[in-house]
């Protein structure tokens, strides 16, 4: 399967800043990558849909202008939490749609954990 | 909101036990399901892709059923192993989205 790399692994930040997180395709031209968060114990929650050159889909109640989101590129798509509050400490995890014929498989990166003090 | 469920949510057993769990779905609009496993501190690897009422998937001493009709896929792990311990995750894809809709999963612990 595809490999997918994910920029940083953990962050700590102050509550005001901005976070930037990278999803990196290794070996794939992903047209459509998928941004998740997952609070513990909980399952994975899509947060928005990021298709290359164009922008992002976002699910219901998940601020676009908190999460800015780009896809500039078929091998990068990054994440930007906009001045990060304690409530948006969180695992975010990026995904890339594998190719024609696989049922919508994904392929995700390692995550990146983030807390904001 | 779709209602994706996984049982148990963990699940300790020793060397050599075989297990199973539980995935339940929506019974309308099925498009596939797909299984995951996610190990400790790397990304979630795709185990099956499930597609059709009947199927069954087998990858070693990992296999799996689908029953669409009645919303439920089944993982088994025969013979478990130490290496086994990772959290499991089932994802239903609806026709009507096309999105990806997670279980909680479950976190299966194999004690040597």
């Amino acid at each position: 399967g595809a490999v997918v790399s994910q920029h940083p692994s953990r962050v700590i930040c102050k509550s005001g800043t901005s976070v930037k997180i990278e999803c990196r395709s290794l070996d794939f031209q992903a047209t459509t990558m998928f941004w998740y968060r997952q609070f513990p114990k909980q399952s994975l929650m899509l947060m928005a849909t990021s298709n290359e050159g164009s922008k992002a889909t976002y699910e219901q109640g998940v601020e676009k202008d908190k999460f800015l989101i780009n896809h500039a590129s078929l091998t990068l798509s990054t994440l930007t939490v906009t001045s990060a509050h304690p409530e948006d400490s969180s695992f975010y995890i990026c995904s890339e749609l594998s190719g024609g014929g696989s049922y919508n498989e994904q392929f995700f990166g390692p995550g990146t954990r983030l807390t904001v003090l | 909101i779709l209602n994706v469920e996984q049982s148990p949510q963990s699940l300790h057993v020793q060397e050599g036990d075989s297990t199973n769990f539980t995935c339940s779905f929506p019974s309308s609009n099925f498009y596939a399901l797909h299984w995951y496993r996610w190990e400790t501190a790397k990304s979630p690897e795709a185990l099956f892709v499930m597609t059709l009422n009947g199927d069954e998937k087998k990858k070693g001493r990992i296999s799996a059923t689908l029953n669409t009709k009645e919303g439920y896929s089944y993982l088994y792990i025969k013979g478990s192993q130490p290496e086994d311990s990772a959290t499991y995750l089932c994802a239903f894809i609806g026709t009507n989205a096309g999105k990806s809709t997670f279980g909680d999963g479950t976190t299966l612990t194999v004690k040597p």
